[in-house]
């Protein structure tokens, strides 16, 4: 399977809990993205990556959230001290230069 | 004001008619145009990409951009109950997508 893929599917953990999710892309794109998504909404998104630089971080994005791409590869979003808030569906997307956004999954978390 | 403006629905149709979704957009510098299904609980997928004005066909799916109204469409054709999903469009200037809040649709056997 060559698609985006995202580790794990769902995730429960305790208000207070550190969560961390992994996203691998389409090999051959260099573009990652992060979104969320609550009911009946639209991803919004979170953090944009070309290789390994982090190039936009949305306001969303506070500071208990951290998302790397050490090798330009895979990439992981970490929640620090989760809070009842952050349930939600965690997307991972990749593309290449010409903006065809592929998305995997996702993670859903419950923050309980 | 949003970027992006989709009708929510939810919209309900017998099957074999022919659906119409649109979305609304604030920023000329959106030049590319997505559509994407999503079904309960699963990532969005991809089903239609352009990026000028005009249709682009593609089986029963058929996008519309229309730039300078700064209007996009999906049309399915000879809509099924398999096509019961929520349709979100997408746009991009640049680097960000945008996205409306989705589409709610329900085709009725």
């Amino acid at each position: 399977d060559t698609g985006v893929s995202q580790d794990p599917r769902h995730k429960i953990t305790k208000r207070g809990q550190n969560v961390t999710f992994r996203c691998d892309p389409i090999s051959e794109h260099n573009r990652l993205y992060w979104y969320r998504q609550t009911l009946g909404q639209g991803p919004e998104f979170l953090t944009y990556f070309q290789n390994e630089a982090q190039l936009e971080k949305s306001r969303l994005l506070s500071d208990r959230f951290s998302a790397e791409r050490p090798k330009g590869s895979f990439s992981t979003l970490e929640i620090q001290r989760t809070e009842q808030g952050d349930s939600a569906m965690y997307l991972c997307a990749s593309s290449t230069d010409t903006g065809e956004l592929f998305f995997g999954e996702g993670s859903r978390l419950t923050v309980l | 004001q949003k970027e992006v403006e989709q009708d929510p629905g939810p919209l309900s149709v017998p099957e074999g008619a022919i659906v119409s979704l649109n979305c609304t957009y604030s920023n000329s510098a959106f030049q590319y145009f997505m559509w994407y299904r999503q079904y309960s609980r699963k990532g969005p997928e991809l089903l239609m990409y352009t990026y000028s004005s005009g249709n682009k066909e593609d089986g029963r799916f058929t996008a519309q951009v229309d730039k300078s109204s700064k209007y996009i469409s999906l049309f399915i054709r000879d809509s099924q109950p398999s096509d019961s999903a929520t349709y979100l469009c997408a746009m991009m200037p640049g680097n960000q997508f945008y996205f409306g809040t989705g589409t709610s649709l329900t085709v009725i056997p």
